[in-house]
C-alpha cells in the first residue's frame, strides 16, 4: 500500500525553540494532507488541513501562528511548532489521501517533548 | 458537532472473537474506517467499508455497518496476543477529514 513517511519520529527541544516536522507521501501524490495531534491515552484530534499550493485550513481553537503548515509540493507537507512550550508536548501524526480518495494513509507519528 | 463514540476497553482470551463497537453521528459519511495503533506507533489502516455496504470480510476481520442506527463494529476472529492494541473507528467528514473515536484498548490474555 501507499506509504507516508514522517520525520523525525521523536524530538526533544528546549522551551522557546521551534521544531519542524515533515510528512512525505513516498509513492503517490497528495494534494491534501492532514495534521493530527494525540495526547496520551486520547484520540486523534484534527489540527489542520494542508492544501498544496494554498494556505492551510485550521480547526477551531488551533493557533495558526503557532502551528505553521507549509505544503509546497504534492509530496511534502511540513508542520512547524513555533516557540514551543511544554504544553505542546504531544504525538503529532500526519495523513495523506491518495488520488482515489478512499484511504487515508498515516505517517508513523512524531513524539515531541518540550523541556 | 460530529461525534464518534467507542467503548474504552475490551479484554478477551486468546482464540476468542473480539467485537469492538462504534457509533457515529454524520449520516453523510462515505467511508468508515478501522485503524490499529500499537504503543508509540502511528496508525495502521485495518479495513474500511463503504457506507452503502452492510458487511465486509477480510480474513479474520469482519466489519458490520448498520446505517440506520449509525453503528459500526469490528469483529476479530481467533484473537491473538499480537492483536493487543488500541483500535480506532473513524468516519470521513467534509472533504477528507477523519473524525476519530476515543479508541478501544484491546487486551488479549493468553
Amino acid at each position: 500500500g501507499a506509504v507516508v513517511s514522517q520525520h523525525p519520529s521523536w524530538v526533544i527541544c528546549k522551551s522557546g525553540t521551534s521544531v519542524k516536522i515533515e510528512c512525505r507521501s513516498l509513492d503517490f501524490q497528495a494534494t491534501t494532507m492532514f495534521w493530527y495531534r494525540q495526547f496520551p491515552k486520547q484520540s486523534l484530534m484534527l489540527m489542520a488541513t494542508s492544501n498544496e499550493g494554498s494556505k492551510a485550513t485550521y480547526e477551531q481553537g488551533v493557533e495558526k501562528d503557532k502551528f505553521l503548515i507549509n505544503h509546497a509540493s504534492l509530496t511534502l507537507s511540513t508542520l512547524t511548532v513555533t516557540s514551543a512550550h511544554p504544553e505542546d508536548s504531544s504525538f503529532y501524526i500526519c495523513s495523506a489521501r491518495d488520488v482515489t480518495d478512499t484511504e487515508a494513509f498515516f505517517g508513523q507519528g512524531t513524539r515531541l517533548t518540550v523541556v | 458537532g460530529e461525534d464518534v463514540e467507542q467503548s474504552l476497553f475490551l479484554s478477551v482470551r486468546e482464540g476468542d472473537s473480539s467485537v469492538i463497537n462504534c457509533t457515529y453521528t454524520d449520516s453523510s459519511s462515505t467511508y468508515l474506517y478501522w485503524y490499529k495503533q500499537e504503543p508509540g506507533a502511528g496508525l495502521q489502516l485495518l479495513t474500511y467499508i463503504f457506507s452503502n455496504m452492510d458487511m465486509k470480510q477480510d480474513q479474520r476481520l469482519t466489519v458490520l455497518l448498520n446505517k440506520k442506527d449509525k453503528h459500526l463494529s469490528l469483529r476479530i476472529a481467533d484473537t491473538q496476543t499480537g492483536d493487543s492494541a488500541i483500535y480506532f473507528c473513524a468516519e470521513d467528514y467534509q472533504g477528507g477529514k477523519l473524525i476519530f473515536g476515543q479508541g478501544t484498548e484491546l487486551s488479549v490474555k493468553p
